[in-house]
């Protein structure tokens, strides 16, 4: 069964703090991305990667950078914390070309206090 | 700009009976349209995927139906259970690049 597992499922941090949120799929998919999800919302795309050492800004890519190092694995930092980035943050996967296959992490809810 | 509207926001349904769920898209070119089940506090699951082709598609009690002429789609819940509960998440890709349009969920709860 493929997968897509975020370290955290909950996380607490105090404003200024350098947070890291790591995630890492089984499936050798060239696509990772992180979206961040409050309520009335929906997700809206942080960040993605369609590559090692390759990145793109999404839609609200302020306030935080990714690093992706090995094809497995993609890291979302938020540089100083603040409280408007208490949210769920969700990591997905999907084959280069192939939108189809496209598989969530479980999420890891952050607050920032 | 591409756009996904659900409706409705949420609603509240007895165990045993069925509800219809109501997605909107705008976006373009279009290539499949997915819905995803997402369980208090859990990512988001997929359901259904369904292409420019297909109308009716069904996954168990699931089943969901998809007009590309007048690019709405459906979700319907036959004889909910509690664990129907969740949100329910409407999502189409763009086909030229890797960003997908989501809807802001429709929240189901059934109650016993």
């Amino acid at each position: 069964d493929v997968k897509v597992t975020q370290s955290s499922r909950y996380l607490v941090k105090r404003t200024g703090e350098k947070v890291f949120l790591e995630c890492v799929q089984d499936m050798d998919h060239e696509n990772m991305f992180w979206y961040r999800q409050d309520p009335g919302l929906g997700l809206r795309l942080i960040y993605f990667s369609y590559d090692v050492k390759m990145k793109e800004k999404g839609d609200i890519p302020e306030g935080y950078s990714v690093s992706r190092e090995k094809k497995e694995r993609f890291s979302l930092i938020l540089e100083s914390a603040s409280t408007n980035q208490t949210s769920m943050y969700l990591c997905a996967s999907s084959s280069a070309g192939a939108i189809y296959g496209y598989t969530f992490g479980s999420g890891t809810r952050l607050t920032v206090v | 700009k591409n756009q996904v509207e659900q409706s409705p926001q949420s609603l509240i349904i007895l165990e045993g009976k069925n509800c219809t769920l109501q997605c909107n898209y705008t976006v373009s070119p279009f290539s499949n349209l997915r819905w995803y089940k997402q369980d208090t506090g859990r990512g988001p699951v997929s359901l259904t995927i369904m292409t420019f082709s297909e109308n009716t598609k069904s996954n168990g009690r699931y089943t969901a139906t998809l007009d590309a002429d007048t690019k709405q789609s459906s979700l319907h819940i036959t004889a909910s259970q509690l664990s129907d509960s969740a949100s329910y998440i409407c999502v189409v890709p763009s086909s030229n690049d890797y960003k997908l349009s989501f809807g802001a969920g429709t929240t189901v709860t059934v109650r016993a």
